[in-house]
């Protein structure tokens, strides 16, 4: 299978159920998150995004929460179907070069596997 | 419509030749990035143009060399070919400014094996 010799973290559901995918960020001074789900043979797409002055926001079915105390991410999926079947990645945005620049900076992304 | 679209999807080649991909995007971004991705899934930023101006260049070899004719295109450009360079390659594309940024958008992925 896809997992194999991947050694991502991985989080399997049933479908119907809720998931709940963790990343924690590394620079306390990153200002805007974002949520990417990548299907196998795809790129990364966007799901859903936060700016640091929110901790909580909901989008169809998938609602993203940061805590800035402990620089942590979450991102939950309610209702999880087979279609969410993918690899998940929270990524944290950076001002860079003096403040000039933006980088967008991805973290080790999770293996969502959901059982019909 | 493709928004970023990326040429070519697969490209098989041997060690020590030279191949461009090139990446176009229709969605009047001012920045385009190039990410790799390796076996582990990991995505790392390779480069960042802002208005066709390099502004990230992350530590990559200097086989690797980025070209943006236009805003709207930055192709990748990788003399020597190396096994270690096997990996799928993403073009992306989002648009900054005002002190803000919006999420980058990815193309589907170039899946570059060298033998």
């Amino acid at each position: 299978g896809e997992s194999v010799g991947l050694h991502l973290p991985t989080l399997s559901v049933q479908e119907g159920d809720n998931s709940i995918i963790n990343c924690a960020y590394s620079n306390s001074a990153s200002d805007y998150f974002i949520w990417y789900k990548q299907e196998s043979g795809k790129g990364p797409q966007f799901i859903i995004d936060i700016r640091s002055n929110m901790d909580k926001r909901q989008g169809q079915r998938v609602t993203v929460l940061l805590n800035k105390t402990v620089k942590h991410l979450s991102l939950q999926i309610a209702a999880t179907q087979p279609g969410d079947s993918a690899v998940y990645f929270c990524a944290e945005n950076l001002l860079t070069g003096g403040g000039s620049n933006y980088k967008l900076t991805f973290g080790k992304g999770t293996l969502l596997t959901v059982n019909p | 419509d493709t928004a970023v679209s990326q040429t070519p999807k697969y490209l098989v080649t041997q060690m020590g030749n030279d191949k461009s991909i090139k990446c176009e995007q229709n969605l009047g971004h001012d920045t385009m990035y190039w990410y790799k991705q390796d076996s582990k899934k990991f995505l790392k930023i390779m480069f960042s143009y802002n208005n066709k101006e390099l502004i990230i260049n992350e530590t990559v070899p200097n086989r690797f060399s980025p070209k943006s004719p236009d805003k709207a295109h930055l192709n990748l450009h990788i003399n020597s070919l190396e096994l270690g360079d096997s990996a799928v390659y993403f073009c992306a594309s989002s648009q900054e400014g005002r002190g803000r940024f919006t999420e980058a958008f990815f193309g589907q992925g170039t899946r570059l094996t060298v033998v």
